[in-house]
């Protein structure tokens, strides 16, 4: 079955310092793809997504890249700030038609100031 | 603002005590979905409904039910939660069903005495 899985648990970052966060899938079959943000207590937020038909897409401080040769997606946070500590999670569809997300096992962001 | 709301925000309930967990959505969307988020997991899965038709995870257990009488409106029904069914409840929406963004409430986290 599909597997999406992150390769740090835990990410520490000072306060400035830009963010890396991994992301390894395993289906050949997805080909799309969303990161989300979760704080404590509360629901995913949707940061950004990438379709498998581009390699890079930046939004606000953030930037998704995408390598489907090595099924490896990222997500870069510039000029992190105390505000984006929370878990990250990454997660896929596939291009079965069926809307299912599945998820990785999310990174914990600390930022510390 | 459009939004996927949750209520309760907390809910208490006992061993064998049936409940029943709301979520409404001003989006419009055809899809919503209920997933199970136990701590430091990831969000799984438990069934969804494009518009009325309802799909559920083969792994969901019958204990899980759920309505939607209509658009806005999705019901997460637990006959008889056992201290295994404490966890945090996300309702989740999405335009359709087809590799589309799924947009997430707050949550509504179950305790179960």
């Amino acid at each position: 079955g599909e597997s999406v899985g992150l390769h740090l648990p835990t990410l520490s970052v000072q306060e400035g310092d830009n963010s890396i966060i991994n992301c390894a899938y395993s289906n050949s079959a997805s080909d799309y793809f969303i990161w989300y943000k979760q704080e404590s207590g509360k629901g995913p937020q949707f940061i950004i997504d990438i379709r498998s038909n581009m390699d890079k897409r930046q939004g606000q401080r953030v930037t998704v890249l995408l390598n489907k040769t090595v099924k490896h997606l990222s997500l870069q946070i510039a000029a992190t700030q105390p505000g984006d500590s929370a878990v990250y999670f990454c997660a896929e569809i596939d291009q079965t038609g069926a809307n299912n997300l599945f998820f990785g096992t999310g990174t914990r962001l600390t930022v510390i100031p | 603002d459009a939004m996927v709301i949750q209520n309760p925000r907390y809910q208490v309930t006992q061993f064998g005590k049936p409940v029943t967990l709301s979520c409404s959505q001003t989006l419009n969307h055809n899809v919503m979905y209920w997933y199970q988020q136990k701590s430091s997991q990831a969000p799984k899965l438990l069934f969804h409904y494009y518009d009325k038709d309802f799909n559920n995870e083969a792994d969901t257990p019958d204990n899980f039910q759920s309505r939607r009488p209509n658009t806005s409106f999705c019901f997460l029904d637990i006959r008889s939660p056992g201290l295994g069914d404490a966890a945090m409840y996300l309702c989740a929406t999405s335009r359709t069903q087809y590799q589309e963004t799924q947009y997430f409430g707050p949550g509504t986290r179950l305790l179960v005495l």
